[in-house]
């Protein structure tokens, strides 16, 4: 069974300082994980995904993550935010079974002070 | 990349009317469809899978007689939310997957529903 949890609910940075979205998975079979970014009212962008090529992958808008099997973890990582980069944030993983379902996790808000 | 359209992007409707949601594939075959619906600050909660051709796949919970979904082709799926009740008010997002696993999950900008 697949499963994903997002440590924090939300997080609050100042601009230009570094962001860290954390995310540890649980799957049966070898995952495929995704960062997906919501602005208000507005549908999901994908920043970033892993499907077991290299495990330090790079995304849009200078986001990155890194797939750790020892510690099951998918932390989302940029090393300077901007006030745009402000939204929700979700770590979503899915495996070859049952018809590829995604798994979302809960959720992190974002939040960018001046 | 894969391209999706998903209208309306918002709709108000009254109490026991029906409401259609699509969701078009604009530049691939979508052989899998996803429909996803997100209460407010909540995660999204898949509702139900669906393969063209074939009949959708409902997770636990969700009411197919409901949240009717048709997949007749490749390039478009519909979910329509029948005799519609304020609790249904909700974001619904559609996701599709290419042919290919590591194509990837390209989503929709989702329709707000409110149901008066």
């Amino acid at each position: 069974a697949q499963s994903v949890t997002q440590l924090d609910s939300h997080v609050s940075v100042s601009e230009g300082t570094p962001v860290l979205l954390r995310c540890n998975y649980s799957s049966s079979y070898s995952p495929s994980l995704f960062w997906y970014v919501q602005h208000p009212n507005k549908g999901l962008q994908l920043l970033l995904k892993y499907t077991s090529a290299a495990t330090l992958v790079k995304g849009i808008n200078g986001f990155e993550a890194e797939f750790k099997k020892s510690e099951t973890s998918f932390h989302l990582t940029k090393p300077s935010a901007h006030m745009s980069d402000a939204a929700e944030y979700f770590c979503v993983v899915s495996d070859n079974t049952g018809g590829f379902k995604t798994i979302f996790g809960a959720g992190t808000r974002l939040f960018v002070k001046a | 990349g894969a391209v999706v359209s998903q209208h309306p992007s918002w709709v108000i409707c009254k109490s026991g009317t029906s409401v259609k949601i699509e969701c078009r594939s604009l530049d691939f075959q979508a052989t899998t469809m996803f429909w996803y619906r997100q209460f407010p600050k909540q995660s999204l909660m898949l509702m139900a899978t669906s393969n063209e051709g074939s009949k959708a796949t409902y997770e636990q919970g969700v009411e197919k007689d409901k949240f009717l979904i048709n997949h007749a082709s490749l390039t478009l799926s519909t979910l329509t939310v029948t005799s519609a009740h304020p609790e249904d008010s909700s974001f619904y997002i559609c996701s599709l997957q290419g042919a290919t696993f590591d194509y990837g999950y390209t989503f929709g900008s989702g329709t707000r529903l409110t149901v008066v």
